[in-house]
């Protein structure tokens, strides 16, 4: 198994551009999960979904867009960049069982830059 | 806000076990105590987790206190590769995983 896998792991945008920023996982997992990564702080979640057609907003939705059409894969839209969204970008999943969800599985994130 | 406070950094002595401390003081009776860990510039990694009883694997160990007012996070013997930044969370098990809550953690330097 792969794990979670996110692509690219690096990009630089100007300001006003657009980009997807792709995830996804080989594990089956119905939950997957988008966070971002500020120098020194700690994570804060932006989008997440319980399945496939299913997506709900997190902590810090605004500037941002996602879909999740399979089950496999849950990329993360940003439509105008704007240099506040200059972060590292983590995709994570995990599933959900009859006593409770498994821990989440990260990828190891996409450094984006927006000048 | 973090539900958990940390100590921002350690220091452990490689071969040393290393003892991290975590308060969750406002935890409810149906939260977990959860330890992730970030090596850097990787994705978080998960440790170990538990309600209240101790619980051991072969990561590590967690101690929680009878109040479940605090826990400690124990590497029984660490190395190098064991340097990264902790983070005690406190959340739900069932359902979504995302509502739990990454702080800044503690930054652990294993010394040689």
């Amino acid at each position: 198994n792969a794990g979670v896998t996110q692509t690219p792991k690096f990009r630089i945008l100007k300001i006003g551009q657009s980009m997807t920023l792709q995830c996804t996982q080989d594990m089956n997992h119905n939950y997957m999960y988008w966070y971002r990564q500020d120098p020194g702080m700690g994570l804060k979640l932006i989008y997440y979904s319980v399945g496939a057609g299913i997506t709900d907003k997190g902590e810090v939705p605004n500037g941002y867009n996602v879909s999740r059409s399979t089950t496999e894969d849950f990329p993360l839209r940003l439509e105008l960049a704007a240099p506040s969204q200059t972060s590292v970008y983590f995709c994570a999943s995990s599933y959900l069982t009859g006593t409770g969800s498994s821990p989440l599985h990260f990828g190891n994130g996409t450094r984006l830059t927006v000048t | 806000d973090a539900k958990t406070t940390q100590p921002p950094s350690m220091d452990c002595a490689e071969g040393r076990a290393a003892n991290l401390p975590c308060n969750h003081s406002t935890i409810s009776g149906n939260e977990y105590v959860y330890w992730y860990r970030q090596i850097h510039s990787q994705g978080p990694q998960y440790i170990i987790h538990g309600l209240k009883n101790n619980e051991t694997n072969e990561m590590a160990s967690l101690i929680i206190t009878e109040d479940r007012k605090s826990s400690t996070l124990i590497l029984p013997h660490a190395t190098l590769r064991d340097t990264a930044v902790y983070y005690c969370i406190v959340g739900l098990r069932g359902g979504s995983q995302g509502n739990l809550i990454f702080g800044k953690g503690t930054k652990l330097s294993v010394k040689p």
